[in-house]
């Protein structure tokens, strides 16, 4: 089964310019997080779908960072314009969904490699 | 707003040591799940617990959800390089919502 692709792995970018990542989750996943991990910290969930709806997107600054997946399936984050606090991986994960109660499955998340972004 | 705080930060133990790590919620939670992350990797599941009161074990790892589903915590027995990494806990308040603790840090030494 394969697992949860992101693209790009690096990116390093000036401040004020912008960058997008893009995310596809594993297949038949109705679930999809982004994350931003900061050196030394935990992810902080950015924006959350459920299939092609957002769920919760209460810590995204949506002054600068916008998402969506289309179809439900594949996902894009883009920053723009880019601050030196930007700097951090951004993770992508997904997970079945909702509505496993009862059934012995895990709401495990299953998460992507990463793009690390590095803004100068 | 809902928040998991996380003890340590980190720990430093000699090979053959125990390690524990506890992860506190400001509200109840449905369940509470647990994530180990490598040095340059990503975060990997490891468990989830739901039911109030839960002890599961992995080999040299113990999990433990509190009665009251705001606490939990993860033992390793005996640590081993090979457990060297982030433990992290994030849980899961409603639909989905998880909130990730900021993690411990583990270094064995050999």
């Amino acid at each position: 089964e394969a697992g949860v692709a992101q693209s790009p792995r690096y990116k390093i970018i000036e401040k004020r310019q912008s960058v997008a990542f893009w995310c596809n989750p594993i297949s038949g996943h109705a679930t999809l997080y982004w994350y931003q991990q900061i050196l030394g910290q935990g992810p902080k969930l950015l924006i959350q779908f459920q299939n092609n709806g957002v769920v919760d997107d209460s810590q995204l600054p949506k002054d600068r960072f916008s998402a969506e997946r289309l179809k439900g399936v594949d996902s894009t984050l883009k920053i723009q314009p880019a601050k030196l606090e930007d700097s951090a991986v951004y993770l992508c994960a997904s997970s079945l969904g909702a509505g496993l109660a009862g059934t012995g499955l895990y709401n495990e998340q299953f998460f992507g490699p990463g793009t690390r972004l590095t803004v100068l | 707003g809902q928040q998991v705080m996380q003890i340590p930060q980190y720990q430093h133990v000699q090979e053959g040591e125990d390690f524990t790590t506890y992860c506190n919620s400001s509200t109840t939670l449905s369940n509470i799940q647990w994530y180990k992350q490598r040095p340059g990797g990503h975060p990997v599941f490891l468990i989830q617990l739901v039911k109030s009161g839960e002890v599961k074990k992995q080999k040299r790892l113990t999990f433990q959800f509190g009665e009251a589903k705001k606490n939990s915590s993860l033992h390793i027995t005996a640590t081993q390089t090979t457990d060297v990494g982030t433990y992290f806990c994030a849980g899961e308040a409603n639909f989905n919502k998880f909130y990730f603790g900021s993690g411990t840090k583990l270094n064995v030494k050999p």
